[in-house]
This record gives C-alpha cells, sequence and structure tokens, in this order.
C-alpha cells in the first residue's frame, strides 16, 4: 500500500503572509508527483506535474519543489489572498502505472 | 482546456434503487478515465480505471457488480451504482487522462455527492 502524507491537515494565515505545507510520498519507484488545488464545490485544479529530482515549477505566487530522493515535495505560497483558500492535494503515481495515490490533502484558509 | 464534467452534482436516493453518474471530457478525447470515492476526512481513493471499449479494472476491495462502469466512447464513462444502501453514501469524482506536453495528468470532474437513505 502506498502511502501519502501531507501536513499541516489544515491552516489558517493572514492575507500577505507566505506559507508553505509539506507531502511525503514513497521514494522509491518514483515517476510523478502532482499537485492539484481544490476550491469547495468546483473541479480539482492540476498545478503542477514534477517529475524530476530537485525540480522547482512555479505558477504566479505558488510553487513547488521535488526530492525524490528522500521522498517529499514542497507547496509554497508568497502573499497568499483569500483566494488562495483551498484544499490542497498531492499525488504520487509509480513507474508503469497511470494511477495516482492522493494525500488527505491541506486545508488553507487566508483571512483578510 | 482540459474540461471534464460530471453529472449530476448530488443525489437522494432510496435504498435499493440505482444511480447513474456520467463522467464527460468536454474538449479532449479520454482513452482512460478514473473513478474515485471520498469518505468524510479521507483521501480520494480509486475505485478503477475505466479504458474505453474495454472493461473496467477494479481496485482491491471495489465490488465490480455493484460499481458498473461504462466507456463506450472516448469522451463518457459512466458510473451505476446499483442497489445503492446507505454505506454507499459517498462523495464520487471522476477523472480523464490527458497529456500536458510530455507528461500525463489527469483533469477532475467536481464530483457526485451521494446519500442513501
Amino acid at each position: 500500500i502506498l502511502n501519502v502524507e501531507q501536513s499541516p491537515q489544515s491552516l489558517h494565515v493572514q492575507e500577505g503572509d507566505s506559507t508553505n505545507f509539506t507531502c511525503s510520498f514513497p521514494s522509491s519507484n518514483f515517476y510523478a508527483l502532482h499537485w492539484y488545488r481544490w476550491e469547495t464545490a468546483k473541479s480539482p485544479e492540476a498545478l503542477f506535474v514534477m517529475t524530476l529530482n530537485g525540480d522547482e515549477k512555479k505558477k504566479g505566487r505558488i510553487s513547488a519543489t521535488l526530492n525524490t530522493k528522500e521522498g517529499y515535495s514542497y507547496l509554497y505560497i508568497k502573499g497568499s489572498q483569500p483566494e488562495d483558500s483551498a484544499t490542497y492535494l498531492c499525488a504520487f503515481s509509480a513507474y508503469g502505472s497511470y494511477q495516482l495515490t492522493f494525500g488527505k490533502g491541506t486545508k488553507l484558509s487566508v483571512i483578510p | 482546456g482540459a474540461v471534464v464534467s460530471q453529472h449530476p452534482s448530488w443525489v437522494i436516493c432510496k435504498s435499493g434503487t440505482s444511480v447513474k453518474i456520467e463522467c464527460r471530457s468536454l474538449d479532449f478525447q479520454a482513452t482512460t478515465m478514473f473513478w474515485y470515492r471520498q469518505f468524510p476526512k479521507q483521501s480520494l481513493m480509486l475505485m478503477a480505471t475505466s479504458n474505453e471499449g474495454s472493461k473496467a479494472t477494479y481496485e482491491q476491495g471495489v465490488e465490480k457488480d455493484k460499481f458498473l462502469i461504462n466507456h463506450a466512447s472516448l469522451t463518457l464513462s459512466t458510473l451505476t451504482v446499483t442497489s445503492a444502501h446507505p454505506e454507499d453514501s459517498s462523495f464520487y469524482i471522476c477523472s480523464a487522462r490527458a497529456e500536458q506536453g510530455a507528461l500525463e495528468t489527469q483533469y477532475f470532474g467536481p464530483g457526485t455527492r451521494l446519500l442513501v437513505l
């Protein structure tokens, strides 16, 4: 059974603060790590797909890093805004499989 | 691009009835779609992988006769919960596999909340 852990489970930040959260995943047989942003009543939105150790991706104020050797990825949000409030999911895919194994998510609330 | 719709968004039904959920890729063709289920405070759990024109592949512990999956076209997969019972009440969400450049990712529908009374 593949284990994908996300921490913290939830957090509240003030508008303008920067924040980050963690996804840990199996380091063996790694193929890709996916980050999704999921707002209530909407579809999860694909943010990043990362495959290379040491890779860093950026989309506006959101960025992510990847360490496949130790099995973790960080998601950073710079200058949080209320519209960043959502649940952020990470998902692991193993080599040779299309299937995604998800963590439970980190629920971010940005307080105006 | 890469929009996936899911219908209905919520359904309440009586125990013993069957419920059909549709998942459509609106602007791309998806040879593979996935069905997930999420119970409260749990992660999305894969139920089955749906391949166009062939039988679905079910995860361990998921009853194929209870959760019927049909993927008759490249843009539509359906999940039918047969003879639903209260323990089937959950959040069901589909995704469709698509390529994003050289990488593949899954694009999700908005989900269906099922309540069985």
